[in-house]
């Protein structure tokens, strides 16, 4: 059975930090892997989306890399804003297009 | 594009009523839609998988008794609780696939909160 673990479960930092947000699956059988976004009482918003070939996708300020051998992804954010404060949620497809998702990171970027 | 729908947004009601979710896809056509529910500062657990004009696929461990899903049209996904419980209380998301979309895009839409008293 697939499982998601994202570390670290909360993370606060200042305004114009880089920071990384990790994610592991155990199991390499995946179609891809995405990074969402979720404000407080809100649905997801799709962030990057990498294929299981690709090694990282890029968007704006946001990095995001896949190693499938290893089961790991990472979101790199540059330059943080107080508004890229969210939970981040990242999720594996397998098959018949189900999401298995981690828990999340809550993140908070202090003025 | 690709705007996903949920009605209501949020729902209150007593212990023992049924309350039905809706999830429409306003500008695509959906042949599937899922249903998750997320408990608080937990993750999205898919619930069951709707395909349009067969029965809906439910995960291990739901039952398709108290969460009825019906997805009766390209555009309509409804989720169904059946006789609520407070232990029902969850955010419920739905997200849609656009039968075009040969890719694995699934939008989802903005949640509902039910809270059962």
């Amino acid at each position: 059975k697939q499982e998601v673990t994202q570390i670290p479960a909360a993370l606060s930092v200042p305004e114009g930090e880089n920071l990384v947000l990790n994610c592991s699956f155990t199991d390499s059988a995946i179609y891809n892997l995405q990074w969402f976004r979720q404000d407080p009482g809100k649905g997801l918003t799709s962030l990057l989306l990498i294929q299981s070939s690709q090694r990282e996708q890029t968007s704006g300020r946001l990095n995001a890399s896949l190693d499938k051998s290893s089961g790991r992804s990472t979101l790199y954010i540059a330059a943080s804003q107080p508004g890229d404060s969210a939970t981040y949620l990242c999720a594996v497809t397998q098959g018949a297009q189900k999401l298995v998702f981690g828990q999340g990171t809550r993140l908070t970027i202090n003025p | 594009g690709a705007v996903v729908s949920q009605h209501p947004s949020r729902v209150i009601c007593k212990s023992g009523t049924s309350v039905k979710i809706e999830c429409r896809s306003l500008d695509f056509q959906a042949t599937t839609m899922f249903w998750y529910r997320q408990f608080p500062k937990q993750s999205l657990m898919l619930m069951a998988t709707s395909n349009e004009g067969s029965k809906a696929t439910y995960e291990q461990g739901v039952e398709k008794d108290k969460f009825l899903i019906n997805h009766a049209s390209l555009t309509l996904s409804t989720l169904t609780v059946t006789s609520a419980h407070p232990e029902d209380s969850s955010f419920y998301i739905c997200s849609a696939r656009d039968f075009r979309d040969r890719g694995d895009t699934q939008y989802f839409g903005p949640g509902t909160r039910l809270t059962v008293l």
